[in-house]
């Protein structure tokens, strides 16, 4: 059984360009989560998506940011016209249920803005 | 609005040392779950403490649930290399997100 699925690893952009992370999660997984991390820092919550909804999205910035998961297919967090600040590592997570148990990991993708 | 403070941030210590590190609230919790991140790695989870003054083992990792539900301690005996990493605890409260503590970093030099 294969584990959450992200990619790419690493992501380089020029500001002002679009940035897409894809997650799969576990199999039979329908819960995902995304989450932000800065250098040295621990995980902000972005947004907790179910198939097809998003469920909250309270941690994401109001502008240019943007996550789905369709009925077919990975998640996909989308961040448009990249800035430095965007520079993080992103983790995807996914669990069975809503959250009373554990969530299990990506390895993240990591994305450097020039 | 919870306030969740882990401490230390970060912590240096040799191989073969003791070591605690806290995750205190101002908020009560249903239950806690604690998780270590390896560099360039996903968060594991190590731990999930349910009730109140509840103690569990982890090998060499000892986790304890305040009585009150407001706090939690992970104590390592004889530290490791292999110990490195982000600590992260996350209450949970009923939400259906799960929020992380800032983390302690913790180094054991070998």
């Amino acid at each position: 059984n294969a584990g959450v699925m992200q990619n790419p690893r690493h992501l380089v952009r020029r500001r002002g360009q679009e940035a897409r992370l894809r997650c799969s999660p576990m199999k039979g997984h329908s819960h995902v989560y995304w989450y932000r991390q800065l250098p040295e820092e621990g995980l902000k919550f972005m947004v907790y998506l179910q198939k097809e909804n998003i469920i909250d999205e309270s941690g994401m910035p109001k502008e240019r940011f943007s996550a789905e998961f369709p009925k077919e297919g990975p998640s996909i967090l989308r961040i448009q016209q990249v800035v430095r600040g965007d520079s993080a590592a992103y983790f995807c997570a996914s669990s069975p249920r809503s959250t009373t148990g554990e969530l299990f990991f990506g390895e993240g993708s990591r994305l450097t803005v020039l | 609005t919870q306030l969740l403070e882990q401490s230390p941030q970060f912590l240096s210590i040799q191989e073969g040392e003791n070591l605690t590190v806290y995750c205190n609230s101002s908020s009560v919790f249903s239950s806690l779950q604690w998780y270590r991140q390896e560099p360039g790695e996903g968060p594991v989870l190590l731990v999930t403490v349910v009730t109140g003054g509840e103690v569990k083992k982890l090998k060499r990792l000892t986790f304890q649930f305040g009585d009150a539900r407001k706090d939690s301690s992970l104590h390592i005996t004889a530290a490791q290399p292999g110990d490195t990493g982000l600590y992260l605890c996350a209450p949970i409260q009923g939400a259906q997100k799960l929020v992380f503590g800032q983390g302690t970093r913790l180094t054991i030099n070998p």
